[in-house]
């Protein structure tokens, strides 16, 4: 059973340009979360989608920042014009319905803008 | 004042000691605490999840809430090395919603 999937791994992306982040829930979840880690600071939810729906995006920037979790395919996290600042790990973490307080992590995506 | 606070060490022990690993929290909403264990490098791991005030053991790892006292505890029985990582805590108000995550303990388990 594979777990959560994330890609690309690491990510460099000139200011101005978009990075799109995406991630592979585990099999039979379908409540997907997504964090941000920064140097030395701990993780910080961004927002949190079930499929076709955002539950909750009190975490993300309101502007520059998506996040979308179609019907079919992976979900999305999208920066546009990306900042220095923006440079961080990304990580999703999915839950089954059944314990949705049980959330597994991906490997991350490192983005570094130059 | 952060919302979930926890000594960022480095925390280094011998092979074989007893490690606690605590957090402080401000929020009494919380209800769901959960540990993470993150290597260098990696997505957290999920280790322990406990529900309100209590214990809970599993294997070498026992965690501890003290839900009057905004504080939770991780103790890590016959710490191996390969239990050196990044230790977070996490907790939220209610049932599947997002997590506020500590900064992490950093745990250095010499043999």
């Amino acid at each position: 059973n594979a777990g959560v999937m994330q890609n690309p791994r690491h990510l460099v992306r000139r200011r101005g340009q978009e990075a799109r982040l995406r991630c592979s829930p585990m099999k039979g979840h379908s409540h997907v979360y997504w964090y941000r880690q920064l140097p030395e600071e701990g993780l910080k939810f961004m927002v949190y989608l079930q499929k076709e729906n955002i539950i909750d995006e009190s975490g993300m920037p309101k502007e520059r920042f998506s996040a979308e979790f179609p019907k079919e395919g992976p979900s999305i996290l999208r920066i546009q014009q990306v900042v220095r600042g923006d440079s961080a790990a990304y990580f999703c973490a999915s839950s089954p319905e059944v314990d949705r307080n049980k959330q597994y992590f991906g490997p991350g995506t490192r983005l570094t803008v130059t | 004042q952060k919302e979930v606070e926890q000594d960022p060490g480095p925390l280094s022990v011998p092979e074989g000691a007893i490690v606690s690993l605590n957090c402080t929290y401000s929020n009494s909403a919380f209800q769901y605490f959960m540990w993470y264990r993150q290597y260098s490098r990696k997505g957290p791991e999920l280790l322990m999840y406990t529900y309100s005030s209590g214990n809970k053991e599993d294997g070498r790892f026992t965690a501890q809430v003290d839900k009057s006292s905004k504080y939770i505890s991780l103790f890590i029985r016959d710490s191996q090395p390969s239990d050196s990582a990044t230790y977070l805590c996490a907790m939220s108000v209610a049932y599947g919603q997002n997590f506020v995550f500590g900064p992490g303990t950093r745990l250095s388990v010499l043999p």
